[in-house]
């Protein structure tokens, strides 16, 4: 079963808008990653937390991370119509180099 | 972007035939990675390898198999296609040796069809 569960499927804001992606999980984690893929392309990474941190900032980018409940949520401030894409939290629990990737959000953002 | 080749990108094959997808990796990293990607399932880890020769099963590995013969290239096969297994592929490949850790670069993908 999958370890990250994406918390909406589907999200669709107007440009300028803030976009906030959930993820929960079921056993300890190292560190929980965020990628995004766009329409028929391959993943790319966005950000990385590890389990000891609680806060990340990237650009428009904020990552936080609840060990206690077992969730990361991402938030991106200012959406553009560019940020259109699916994103996917992907943890890493330590186990040789496996990530476990969730369902993902499909965010669409209408200019 | 990190240097991966998947081949082929789109096929279409018969079911029962054999299919084989190959990652080509120019980074020198350690661990490749293959994940099938399908709606309402998203990423899932077929097989992985953390080294030449070295290889083990992820999540839905039954239906294929793999060999990692030189650190750039990784081979997925699947031994007689079934249409369960008409998805989209991701090769994708990590060096856990960076202190910014196990960050995944991913190939563009190879669309399969089994008919």
């Amino acid at each position: 079963s999958q370890q990250g569960e994406e918390d909406p499927q589907a999200l669709s804001i107007q440009e300028g808008e803030n976009a906030t992606m959930n993820c929960s999980y079921k056993t300890s984690i190292n560190n929980l990653q965020w990628y995004r893929q766009n329409s028929g392309r391959g993943l790319v990474h966005l950000i990385l937390i590890r389990s000891n941190e609680r806060e990340k900032h990237s650009g428009r980018l904020r990552v936080t991370l609840d060990t206690s409940k077992k969730s990361s949520s991402l938030l991106i401030t200012a959406s553009r119509a560019a940020d259109t894409a699916s994103y996917f939290c992907a943890t890493d629990n330590n186990q040789g180099g496996k990530l476990i990737f969730g369902q993902g959000t499909e965010l669409s953002v209408k200019p | 972007d990190a240097g991966i080749t998947q081949s082929p990108r789109h096929k279409v094959t018969e079911t029962g035939t054999p299919v084989t997808l190959r990652c080509h990796q120019t980074e020198n990293h350690r661990y490749m990675y293959w994940y099938r990607q399908d709606p309402g399932h998203g990423l899932r880890l077929i097989h992985y390898s953390y080294g030449v020769k070295d290889t083990d099963k992820g999540e839905v590995s039954d239906g294929y198999s793999v060999s990692r013969s030189k650190t750039e290239d990784f081979l997925l096969t699947l031994e007689s296609a079934t249409s369960s297994q008409t998805s989209v592929y991701f090769c994708a490949i990590s060096d856990s040796r960076t202190v910014s850790g196990n960050t995944i670069y991913f190939g563009e993908g190879s669309w399969l069809t089994v008919v």
